[in-house]
């Protein structure tokens, strides 16, 4: 158990729906990231997190969205979703930014099906 | 647009023997780590390196960082089945910035 919580595990749903992914971080972490990872594209940076605020943006869809509540959980909401949306979705957590040494620690993912 | 070059992209092995993984950018990076994912799990964190031309090692695995700290390689001596997986490398190419991923080498070994 790394300490990071993803639920849920799998999610099977159809195009054109709206679907919610939750993480807690670990204990002590404000730091939380969010990554896709698919087999052509590999684990690809969406968007970060810092104390409640959005600290840097990838490659994220203009159809997904996230936040992190006071709590310091965070959602991933992708919407109108389509088949290539099909992918494993991690969600990480730090400290502060990762890059001193500690890295970051990853959940177990959330696997979203699109049919 | 900063890119993470891994090779080989898959590798197959006998147990016993000895491979490396490299990871190249054509940037420099302010440090780089290297994970190790298993399936259905998220990437685990093996090492973080900093400074060029600096050499960790972890067990059997050895981790190098170039010296102009554009590339990195991981060296695995007498491999083991226990050694599978995918292994990512990941650079900061600044403080503050995000982490960012190569496509992965995914190891298999065979008893």
């Amino acid at each position: 158990d790394s300490g990071v919580t993803q639920t849920p595990k799998h999610l099977i749903t159809a195009t054109g729906q709206r679907v919610t992914l939750r993480c807690s971080p670990r204990s002590g972490d404000l730091s939380v990231y969010w990554y896709q990872q698919s087999l052509d594209q590999g684990l690809q940076f969406l968007i970060q997190y810092y104390n409640g605020e959005e600290r840097a943006k990838g490659n994220i869809l203009e159809r997904f969205s996230a936040q992190q509540f006071p709590d310091l959980h965070s959602e991933l909401n992708l919407s109108s979703l389509e088949l290539g949306d099909s992918a494993l979705y991690f969600c990480a957590s730090s400290v502060a930014g990762g890059y001193d040494g500690g890295g970051y620690t990853f959940g177990s993912g959330t696997r979203l099906t699109v049919v | 647009t900063q890119l993470l070059e891994q090779s080989p992209q898959f590798l197959s092995i006998q147990e016993g023997e000895n491979l490396t993984v490299y990871c190249n950018s054509s940037s420099v990076f302010s440090s780089l780590q290297w994970y190790r994912q298993e399936p259905g799990e998220g990437p685990v964190l093996l090492v973080t390196v900093v400074t060029g031309g600096e050499v960790k090692k972890l067990k059997r695995l050895t981790f190098q960082f170039g010296d102009a700290r554009k590339d990195s390689s991981l060296h695995i001596t007498a491999a083991q089945p226990g050694d599978t997986g995918l292994y990512l490398c990941a650079g900061f190419y600044n403080q503050g910035g995000k982490l960012i991923f190569g496509q992965g080498t995914e190891l298999s070994v065979k008893p």
